[in-house]
């Protein structure tokens, strides 16, 4: 079983709807993080979560230590958003990111 | 501030030879990891580099090696390249514990 599960693997939606991406792990941690990578590879950090809830623009994130889940919400989706969403957690007091499988996320117009 | 810089970007090599790739942190960041991302798979922990150490490694051969220098780049050392190492190499670096993690842009290697 992996530590970090994510949900769904891939997500398609219509430009303007409201997307949920999910993320469970199985033991304590210190921080997690949510990563955006478009098609080049690139890796864009968004969210630094150790507790409860930040907003960025359209972007929302959730964490809830005691159920060990966190989501990834996107408000008016637009085509842009269209990338790669990661989700990333420091197991223990471990230092190096321990990654889900990600969430392919394609977004129409 | 200039972010995480990777080079090359891409980088074609033989099986059998050896590749070097390089990471420089933003400035003022002590620590670099190494992640892999090969085709099809997620990413996975390779070195951690911190004050010119090597602090902890994951689950990979010891053809995969490094080393940090005292402005705090570090170089990532792959040997004797196998087929199964084309992926794309990604560096990352954070200053303290529990702060954002910055990641270049990677280098994609492949081996032919």
């Amino acid at each position: 079983k992996n530590e970090v599960e994510q949900s769904p693997q891939n997500l398609t939606a219509q430009e303007g709807e409201f997307i949920t991406i999910n993320c469970s792990y199985s033991v304590g941690i210190s921080a997690l993080h949510w990563l955006q990578q478009h098609p080049g590879g690139g890796i864009v950090s968004l969210f630094m979560l150790s507790s409860g809830k930040k907003k960025h623009g359209r972007l929302i994130a959730t964490i809830n230590i005691q159920e060990k889940h966190s989501s990834l919400h996107i408000t008016a989706s637009h085509p842009r958003d269209s990338a790669v969403y990661i989700c990333a957690v420091k197991l223990g007091s471990a230092r190096q990111l321990t990654f889900g499988s990600g969430t392919q996320l394609t977004v129409l117009p | 501030e200039a972010g995480v810089t990777q080079s090359p970007t891409h980088l074609i090599k033989t099986r059998g030879q050896q590749a070097t790739l390089r990471c420089s942190p933003i400035s003022g960041h002590t620590s670099v990891y190494w992640y892999q991302q090969a085709l099809g798979l997620g990413l996975q922990f390779l070195l951690w580099y911190d004050e010119g150490e090597e602090r902890n490694r994951g689950n990979f051969p010891p053809r995969f090696s490094g080393r940090q220098f005292p402005n705090y780049s570090s170089e990532l050392n792959v040997n004797a390249l196998e087929l199964e190492d084309s992926a794309l190499y990604l560096c990352a670096s954070s200053w303290v514990q529990n702060t954002e993690a910055f990641f270049g842009q990677g280098t994609r290697l492949t081996v032919v």
